[in-house]
């Protein structure tokens, strides 16, 4: 069965300063997508990255950027300079099933805190 | 921008009573799922649903599941007979046709959720 691990229960990052939060995964499908959410205390999920285990570059998106080490089976998330509003619950998810119709599952999520 | 939205945002119940959970998918989508976080644990997968009927369920979507898109734009989650640890957050999510993959991986869009406490 395939397996999301996310080992930073929480984390407390400077403003400004860049954060990467870990996230590992588990499985013996060769294809495979991961996507990195963020969940403010309100509660949306909000998509923030994606990265396909046949793309050749690591995916990046603004601030974002997925640091995937296939090898090592991490697709780690880092945020450059970071912000007060990058505060939030991080859940790194793994889809499975068919390209066509997939689910997700999901890692314990990591809490960020952005200190002033 | 299109969005998935939710209703109501916050529903409390008797243990016992039938809840459903509402919810309008983006336009275009035709693919919905649900999903449920119980505070403080990890997000879990319920039901998959396409060309209406179920694709995929997991374990948690027993028979006092069900899920109903009643017209060409709710989609709906019924919950029979509700049990003290259905109380969780409830997010549905929709996802446009296509296969996963391309820059953003054809993601799913989630709604707010809804928080239903079960006392």
């Amino acid at each position: 069965a395939q397996k999301i691990t996310q080992t930073q229960p929480g984390m407390f990052v400077q403003e400004k300063e860049a954060v990467t939060l870990d996230c590992t995964y588990d499985t013996s499908d060769p294809s495979y997508g991961l996507f990195w959410y963020k969940q403010p205390s309100s509660g949306e999920m909000i998509f923030l990255i994606y990265q396909g285990s046949y793309d050749q570059q690591n995916a990046t998106e603004g601030r974002y950027s997925l640091n995937f080490q296939k090898a090592r089976k991490s697709a780690n998330l880092v945020i450059s300079a970071s912000q007060l509003g990058d505060s939030a619950m991080y859940f790194c998810a793994m889809r499975e099933g068919p390209d066509s119709n997939y689910q997700l599952i999901w890692g314990a999520g990591t809490k960020l805190i952005i200190k002033p | 921008e299109p969005e998935v939205t939710q209703t109501p945002s916050h529903q409390v119940t008797q243990m016992g009573q039938e809840v459903i959970l509402r919810c309008v998918p983006i336009s275009n989508h035709l693919y919905f799922y649900w999903y449920r976080q119980i505070l403080g644990q990890k997000v879990e997968f319920l039901v998959s649903f396409y060309n209406n009927e179920i694709s995929e369920k997991s374990e948690i979507f027993d028979d006092q599941f069900s899920v109903e898109r009643p017209d060409g734009s709710n989609f709906t989650l019924k919950i029979r007979s509700t049990k003290l640890e259905d109380s969780a957050m409830y997010f549905c999510a929709s996802r446009e046709p296509g296969l996963a993959g391309g820059l953003r991986g054809n993601e799913q869009f989630f709604g707010p959720g809804t928080r239903l406490t079960v006392l």
